[in-house]
């Protein structure tokens, strides 16, 4: 099993450029969620999904659009990239409502 | 999203106890509350959950009382490796899934 899988690792962006992150998962996890890390200020949530067809806005969810049309896939896109959101973000996913996270290795996103 | 409040860093050298305590006032009904380990560069990874009262793995305890308000994560015998940042998170319950990380604990072992 791979897990959690996020493409690309690493990106540049010029301020207003749109681009997505991908995430995506072959565990069969109904529950996925993104979030940004920036220095000093721990992990912040920006979207969660609980479901195929279902997404909900966390505590920073402007600026990001997402979709959930399938299980396995829960890609976050930037609309109009900006140097505040210059940031690593995590894409996890879980079992269930409770149960434990598990996290692809990130993607490192600078903006211009 | 369920607000927790912890100790921003934390030292200890290396074979001793270490206790993080986490504040977790507002816990709603039937939340769980789990602690998450993270490196440089790594996503956070799981280490222990409970509900009340303790929880013991290979890793670490988890000290819950009943008022379910607070708790401790408890790393016996700390190495090197254990140097990393700590983090509370209550949810999965009535707080649904909206799971919130906060800043978590820093802790630097040395030898």
């Amino acid at each position: 099993n791979a897990g959690v899988t996020q493409t690309p690792k690493f990106q540049v962006l010029k301020t207003g450029q749109s681009m997505t992150l991908q995430c995506a998962q072959d565990m069969n996890h109904e529950y996925m969620s993104w979030y940004r890390q920036d220095p000093g200020m721990g992990l912040r949530l920006i979207h969660y999904s609980v479901g195929a067809g279902i997404t909900d806005q966390g505590e920073v969810p402007n600026g990001y659009n997402v979709s959930r049309s399938t299980t396995e896939d829960f890609p976050l896109r930037l609309l109009s990239a900006a140097p505040s959101q210059t940031s690593v973000y995590f894409c996890a996913s879980s079992y269930s409502k409770a149960g434990e996270l598990f996290f692809g290795e990130g993607s490192r996103l600078t903006v211009l | 999203l369920a607000k927790t409040t912890q100790p921003i860093s934390m030292d200890s050298y290396e074979g001793q106890e270490v206790n993080i305590t986490c504040s977790h006032n507002n816990i709603a009904t039937n939340d769980y509350i789990t602690w998450y380990q993270q490196f440089p560069s790594q996503g956070p990874r799981f280490i222990i959950q409970g509900y009340k009262t303790k929880v013991t793995n290979e890793v670490a305890s988890l000290f819950i009382p009943a008022d379910r308000k607070s708790s401790t994560l408890s790393l016996p015998r700390v190495s090197l490796s254990d140097t990393a940042v700590y983090y509370c998170l209550v949810g999965g319950g009535n707080s649904g899934y909206a799971l919130n990380f906060g800043k978590g604990t820093s802790l630097l072992v040395t030898p």
